[in-house]
């Protein structure tokens, strides 16, 4: 079964770091790009960013440049997201989703992580 | 980041047919393709409609998507209950470098 499995959220204070990951099963992880989209609860998708099948290339929302890094372990079957310098508008539900065969369409999605920016 | 304009809201009776609009401008809808998602109340989105008019496998073919210039659109015939859901837009951004989304479209079933 396809799988993506989100983890890391949690509450963290104005200015502070946090990494989520995402672990991967079900499909060859590196053929893929992959992304992170979040989602205010009862708001709207944002993207976040997304990384390519090989990791050398990255592209970010301007809201997240400069603060957040995607990255990825192939090896681990695995993607990240390290978020510095967090602002409360950053508070969201993050997916990660894998890209398929068509450019930028996410095609497996996973639950979520929670990530909660207050003092 | 801009984002693609959709109307808030859309509604419809069961059996009827409805269409939701997107629209964005040259740099996305008028060069890239155009991805649809649901997203379910309580759930993650799903890919509902890529490449402007094509289904995943296990969509029903009641969902297409088109493209005109700048604007897309996603029609749904035969609606039912279960399709009550939000429906996103979605498709890369040239200028940006991003994926723009667009806000969303809450479709009643009456």
């Amino acid at each position: 079964e396809v799988q993506l499995v989100e983890s890391g959220g949690g509450v963290v204070q104005p200015g502070g770091s946090l990494r989520l990951s995402c672990a991967a099963s079900g499909f060859t992880f590196d053929d893929y790009p992959m992304h992170w989209v979040r989602q205010v609860p009862g708001k709207g998708l944002e993207w976040v960013s997304q990384i390519t099948w090989d990791g050398d290339s990255t592209y970010y929302a301007d809201s997240v440049k400069g603060r957040f890094t995607i990255s990825r372990d192939n090896s681990k079957n695995s993607l990240y997201l390290q978020m510095r310098s967090l602002r409360t508008e950053d508070t969201a539900l993050y997916y990660c989703a894998k890209e398929g065969s068509d450019p930028y369409a996410m095609d497996v999605w996973g639950q979520g992580t929670t990530v909660t920016v207050s003092s | 980041q801009s984002m693609l304009a959709q109307p808030p809201s859309a509604s419809g009776t069961p059996g009827q047919r409805v269409t939701i609009s997107c629209s964005g401008s040259s740099s996305n809808i008028g060069s890239n393709p155009v991805n649809w998602y649901q997203q379910l109340p309580g759930t993650a989105p799903k890919l509902l409609i890529y490449s402007f008019n094509q289904r995943p496998s296990g969509v029903p073919d009641r969902f297409s998507g088109s493209k005109s210039g700048t604007s897309a659109s996603l029609a749904i015939s035969g609606l039912q209950s279960e399709d009550e859901a939000v429906y996103y837009c979605a498709a890369w951004d040239d200028s940006l470098n991003a994926v723009v989304f667009g806000g969303g479209t809450k479709l009643t079933v009456l």
